[in-house]
C-alpha cells in the first residue's frame, strides 16, 4: 500500500531564508508526483508536477526533484516570502488493478515565512 | 489546464439535512474526482465519476451518503446526505489532464459545517 509522508509537519522561518521541504513514497511504482499549495479552507494550487522519468522541475523560486529509486522528493524554496505561508502537499499517482489511477496525498507542511 | 468552479464557497447546515455541491469544468474531461478534507488532515478520494456510468467509490464511501451525478462530460454533483458533525470538512472536486501528463486541477473547495 502506497504511503506519502511529509516531513516537516510544520515550519516557521525568518523572511528571505531559503527552505526544504521533504515527501517521501513507499512504492516507486508511480506516474508522477505533484506539488500543490493550499491557503487555509481553500482549494489546491498546483505548483510542479515531476513525471516518473524526470529528475527535477523549476517554476520561478521554486526547484522540485524527484528520486523515484529511493522514494523521494524535495520542494526547494527561494528567497522565502510572507507570501509562500501556506500548506504544502505532494501527491503521488500511483496505477491501480482496474487500469485506472489514484492520487495519494502527503499529509501537508505548513510553512509560516515571518517578516 | 482547466478551470474549475466550485459552488457553493461554504455552508452551514443542520445536522439530518443534504447539501449538494456542483462542479463545473471549461472543458469535457472523462473523470471527475471528488476528494474530503477533514479538519487538519489531508484529502482522501470518495469516489470517481465518470460520465455515462455509476460512480466508484473508494473504502470507507457508500452511495447513499455521498450520492454523485455525472450528467455530461463538464459537470459533476456530490450530495452529501442525512449530515451529522463528523461530515464537517473541506470537499473538493479535481479532474487529471491526460495531454498534461496527467496533472490534477482542484476546484476552489466548499468548507461545510454541520451543526
Amino acid at each position: 500500500k502506497q504511503e506519502v509522508t511529509q516531513i516537516p509537519a510544520a515550519l516557521s522561518v525568518p523572511e528571505g531564508e531559503n527552505l526544504v521541504l521533504n515527501c517521501s513514497f513507499t512504492d516507486s511504482a508511480i506516474y508522477n508526483l505533484q506539488w500543490f499549495r493550499q491557503d487555509p479552507g481553500k482549494g489546491l494550487t498546483s505548483l510542479l508536477l515531476i513525471q516518473s522519468s524526470q529528475r527535477e522541475q523549476t517554476s520561478g523560486r521554486l526547484n522540485a526533484s524527484l528520486d523515484k529509486s529511493s522514494g523521494r522528493s524535495t520542494l526547494y524554496i527561494a528567497a522565502s516570502q510572507p507570501g509562500d505561508s501556506a500548506t504544502y502537499l505532494c501527491a503521488v499517482l500511483i496505477p491501480r488493478m482496474d487500469s485506472s489511477y489514484k492520487l495519494i496525498f502527503g499529509s501537508g507542511t505548513r510553512l509560516l515565512v515571518r517578516p | 489546464s482547466a478551470v474549475i468552479s466550485q459552488k457553493p464557497s461554504r455552508d452551514i447546515c443542520q445536522r439530518g439535512t443534504s447539501l449538494t455541491i456542483q462542479c463545473q469544468v471549461d472543458s469535457q474531461v472523462t473523470m471527475m474526482f471528488w476528494y474530503r478534507q477533514q479538519p487538519g488532515q489531508s484529502l482522501t478520494l470518495i469516489a470517481t465519476a465518470n460520465q455515462g456510468s455509476e460512480a466508484t467509490y473508494e473504502s470507507g464511501f457508500v452511495i447513499d451518503k455521498f450520492p454523485i451525478s455525472r450528467p455530461n462530460l463538464t459537470f459533476s454533483t456530490l450530495t452529501v446526505s442525512n449530515m451529522s458533525p463528523e461530515d464537517s470538512s473541506i470537499y473538493l472536486c479535481s479532474v487529471v489532464h491526460r495531454l498534461n501528463n496527467y496533472g490534477y486541477t482542484f476546484g476552489s473547495g466548499t468548507r461545510l459545517t454541520v451543526v
